[in-house]
């Protein structure tokens, strides 16, 4: 049974700090690893898709990596903002959807 | 494109009674939609896969009888929660898959159901 881990579970940083947020996984057979953003009380907003031959995605600030051997992911922020705050969640595509249970950043202005 | 809604946005309801949580793909047909619950500062846990036309199935510790899905068209699923109760007090979220063979899901605003 695939499991999800994120670290860490809160983070608070000052604006325009550089940031790494943190996901493993124990079953390395899988399609794609997804992260999202969820702000409070919302659903989930897909930022980044790593098919499982991929080893990184970019979109604007955000990259993600993905080292499938090791059961690893990060999404790196760069030049966080207030903006940014949100909980961050990252999922594993197998047969089904694994999430973790998210890091929940703060930005401070 | 691929937006996904569902209704209501929240709800509030006595013990005992039943409520009804539709999930709609609005420029897309969804093949397979998905149901997940999320309780508070915890992630979201899969409740059920539903295939068009055919019955859900159900993650294990999920009770079928409770929690009801019907998926009748391509563009809406429904959750009933049958004689709910404060623990069923949750965040519930759908997502809607397009076609068959793809990882994609699109997920709606969630529902959050608070049984008094």
């Amino acid at each position: 049974k695939q499991e999800v881990t994120q670290i860490p579970a809160a983070l608070s940083v000052p604006e325009g700090e550089n940031l790494v947020l943190n996901c493993s996984f124990t079953d390395s057979a899988i399609y794609n690893l997804q992260w999202f953003r969820q702000d409070p009380g919302k659903g989930l907003t897909s930022l980044l898709l790593i098919q499982s031959s991929q080893r990184e995605q970019t979109s604007g600030r955000l990259n993600a990596s993905l080292d499938k051997s090791s059961g690893r992911s990060t999404l790196y922020i760069a030049a966080s903002q207030p903006g940014d705050s949100a909980t961050y969640l990252c999922a594993t595509s197998g047969s089904r959807l694994t999430f973790g249970e998210g890091t929940q950043l703060t930005v401070n202005p | 494109g691929a937006v996904v809604s569902q209704h209501p946005s929240w709800v509030i309801c006595k013990s005992g009674t039943s409520v009804k949580i539709e999930c709609r793909s609005l420029d897309f047909q969804a093949t397979t939609m998905f149901w997940y619950r999320q309780f508070p500062k915890q992630s979201l846990m899969l409740m059920a896969t539903s295939n068009e036309g055919s019955k859900a199935t159900y993650e294990q510790g999920v009770e079928k009888d409770k929690f009801l899905i019907n998926h009748a068209s391509l563009t809406l699923s429904t959750l009933t929660v049958t004689s709910a109760h404060p623990e069923d007090s949750s965040f519930y979220i759908c997502s809607a898959r397009p076609s068959p063979g793809t990882d994609t899901q699109y997920f709606g605003p969630g529902t959050r159901l608070t049984v008094l």
